[in-house]
């Protein structure tokens, strides 16, 4: 069964650096996005990716992130200087079509210290 | 602010009983809804999506949608120990775009 897939599965880094988090979404889907779950709190969306360009970004998503397809498959979301806040799950998912199914990869579970 | 909100729980459930789970949503507007189950530590797995007014049936599980109500619920039936896990209302919105706002999830505790 196609799949989302998440690398890294855990990502601990020092306060300021740069993250990449990666992220292989289902082959012929055409939207993809990024959420977060910080530990205890709701799932919260970041942005959507549709077309090579963002379609949608929250409050969330300041000039410190950043979204990439850098190829036919992968989907990357950059984080400029991390911040201890910034430790969280962090999700990828895709979906087909505008307001159907979004399916969610295994999360990269992100740690700033 | 467009919010969902759930229950947080914990929902206890006799092993074989029925759990019935609700969601409520602010925006009027609302066009997809999403039941998603969440194990602790890992990713949001879909379950069920609702696009229309009245009932969806899966195996055992049921999603009810009543938009003039902004409601949209989950029926479990038949509940084993694997269901205990968060579940989490997720909706979209807008019929254009695809943010998807998550409720808080509620949490199942299915009681062998």
């Amino acid at each position: 069964e196609p799949e989302v897939t998440q690398t890294p599965s855990h990502q601990v880094t020092q306060m300021g650096q740069e993250v990449i988090l990666r992220c292989v979404p289902i082959s012929n889907h055409l939207y993809f996005y990024w959420y977060r779950q910080i530990l205890g709190q709701k799932v919260e969306f970041l942005v959507s990716f549709y077309n090579n360009e963002i379609s949608e970004k929250s409050e969330i998503f300041d000039d410190q992130f950043s979204v990439e397809r850098p190829d036919g498959s992968n989907f990357t979301l950059k984080i400029r200087s991390t911040k201890l806040e910034d430790s969280a799950m962090y999700f990828c998912a895709s979906s087909y079509r505008e307001g159907t199914e979004a399916f969610f990869g295994q999360g990269t579970r992100l740690t700033v210290v | 602010q467009k919010e969902v909100e759930q229950n947080s729980g914990p929902l206890s459930v006799p092993e074989g009983a029925i759990a019935s789970l609700n969601c409520t949503y602010s925006d009027r507007g609302s066009q997809s809804f999403f039941w998603y189950r969440q194990y602790s530590g890992k990713s949001p797995e879909l379950i069920m999506s609702i696009y229309s007014n009245g009932d969806k049936e899966d195996g055992r599980f049921t999603a009810q949608l009543n938009k003039a109500s902004q409601y949209v619920s989950l029926l479990i039936r038949d509940s084993q120990p694997s269901d205990s896990a968060t579940y989490l209302c997720a909706v979209n919105p807008r019929a254009a775009g695809n943010k998807l706002t998550f409720g808080g999830g509620t949490r199942v505790l299915v009681k062998p």
